[in-house]
């Protein structure tokens, strides 16, 4: 089955203590993006990665690293995290970037994962 | 800069009612635009999409308008259903970055 799963979905941390949200897609897509939603703000990107070893930083990118050593993954990395991470974040992936002239752009979200940082 | 938003973060309807969900971009270089329907619970999931040298797109019970003069999205779905309940965002691209997302609006069926 073709899906984008994160893990942990729920995690209860304390401010300061690193973490890692892992993102793995099954559909060998290039593009992968991590979104943080919040009540009133919609999706907001925190960064995204056109294909292995390359990433850039979307809307939101403080507090936040990223890696794409391998196609299928693309964790999130909180160094040192705050309360105001304290956030759902959804992993995404698609074939290409979406909206490339020619590009289909749906987006495959993972099932989110919801932090809460003490 | 860019932005995209929605008139209403809410709307209720009957079901079996049609449903109009309205966006507002504001770049009007956007050429592409997406809708996306977000379960409680659930990560967003692609509904329809339209080009801009398109002005409306049908899919199954939904149809997506397009109206650049004013730079204005909406989705209607047709014959609303318990299972439409939902929050819609509409998006738009933003060259090779991916998508900027509206807010949302949380349709409610009445039944």
């Amino acid at each position: 089955e073709a899906q984008v799963t994160q893990n942990p979905r729920y995690l209860i941390t304390v401010t300061g203590k690193k973490l890692t949200v892992t993102c793995s897609q099954n559909m060998n897509h290039e593009y992968m993006s991590w979104y943080r939603q919040d009540p009133g703000l919609g999706l907001r990107q925190i960064y995204y990665s056109m294909n292995v070893e390359v990433t850039d930083k979307g809307d939101v990118p403080e507090g936040y690293k990223v890696s794409r050593k391998e196609k299928r993954n693309f964790p999130l990395i909180l160094e040192s995290p705050s309360p105001n991470q304290t956030s759902l974040y959804f992993c995404a992936s698609s074939l290409s970037s979406p909206g490339l002239a020619g590009v289909d752009g749906e987006l495959f979200f993972g099932e989110g994962s919801r932090l809460t940082v003490l | 800069g860019e932005s995209v938003g929605l008139h209403l973060p809410t709307l209720s309807v009957q079901e079996g009612d049609n449903s109009i969900i309205n966006c507002a971009y504001s770049n009007s270089a956007s050429d592409y635009f997406i809708w996306y329907k977000q379960e409680s619970g659930k990560g967003p999931q692609f509904i329809i999409d339209i080009r801009s040298n398109m002005d409306k797109r049908q899919g199954q019970r939904v149809t997506v308008l397009l109206n650049k003069t004013v730079k204005h999205l909406s989705l209607q779905i047709a014959a609303t259903q318990p299972g439409d309940s939902a929050v819609y965002f509409c998006a738009e691209n933003r060259g090779a970055d991916g998508l900027t997302f509206g807010k949302g609006t949380h349709l409610i069926i009445q039944p």
